[in-house]
């Protein structure tokens, strides 16, 4: 069975610093990996994914996710927060096997 | 624009009372989903279906029902059977059910009880 662990409930950051939000998994077989964002009362957004192409995925709004097999490790980072960038953001796994799994979400806070 | 409609934002359920949850995709997408989240739980799979007329449950649907009589619609229904419905509701749809189709989402609906 495939999991996903996000590391962190909550990150705090100052505008104009980089953001750095962890998610390690476990799967069996070759997964594919997605970043999602969710606002306050909204759905969630994809902001990037991973799918055995270039192990660097580069997202909307400035974001970008490096896939490490050896560590089993999807972060998200971003070189510069924005006020804009507060919100939940959800890393996903997926494989053939067990179709999509969330983790719990990390809460990003940017603090001017 | 193509997207999925979820309605209404807002609904509030009354003790032994069954409420139905729209959803709405014009995406053409074969594959639809629903989704419970709970503050701090992440999302939980509630039903899914791959295809019109097939529906398969997921990982907590007990207390609910679906139907997909239309590609465009799936329908949920909580019923009163579900003893802890408040929660907000997800429906998400996908091109495809294969591990690499990234899923769209909705604006979600927030359940109450009265």
């Amino acid at each position: 069975a495939q999991s996903v662990t996000q590391l962190d409930s909550h990150v705090s950051v100052s505008e104009g610093t980089p953001v750095l939000l962890r998610c390690n998994y476990s799967s069996s077989y070759s997964p594919s990996l997605f970043w999602y964002v969710q606002h306050p009362n909204k759905g969630l957004q994809l902001l990037l994914k991973y799918t055995s192409a270039a192990t660097l995925v580069k997202g909307i709004n400035g974001f970008e996710a490096e896939f490490k097999k050896s560590e089993t490790s999807f972060h998200l980072t971003k070189p510069s927060a924005h006020m804009s960038d507060a919100a939940e953001y959800f890393c996903v796994v997926s494989d053939f096997a067990d179709g999509l799994t969330f983790g719990k979400g990390t809460h990003l806070i940017i603090q001017p | 624009d193509g997207g999925i409609t979820q309605s209404p934002k807002y609904l509030f359920r009354k003790e032994g009372q069954n409420v139905t949850l729209s959803c709405e995709q014009n995406l053409n997408h074969d594959a639809m989903y629903w989704y419970r989240q709970d503050p701090g739980q992440g999302l939980r799979l509630i039903y899914y279906s791959q295809i019109v007329n097939d529906f398969q449950k997921g990982d907590i649907a007990e207390g609910y029902s679906v139907s997909r009589e239309k590609k465009e619609s799936f329908p949920l229904t909580v019923t009163s059977a579900q003893k802890n419905p408040t929660a907000f509701y997800l429906c998400a749809s996908s091109a495809g059910a294969g591990g690499n189709q990234p899923q769209h989402f909705g604006d979600g609906t927030r359940l109450s009880i009265l």
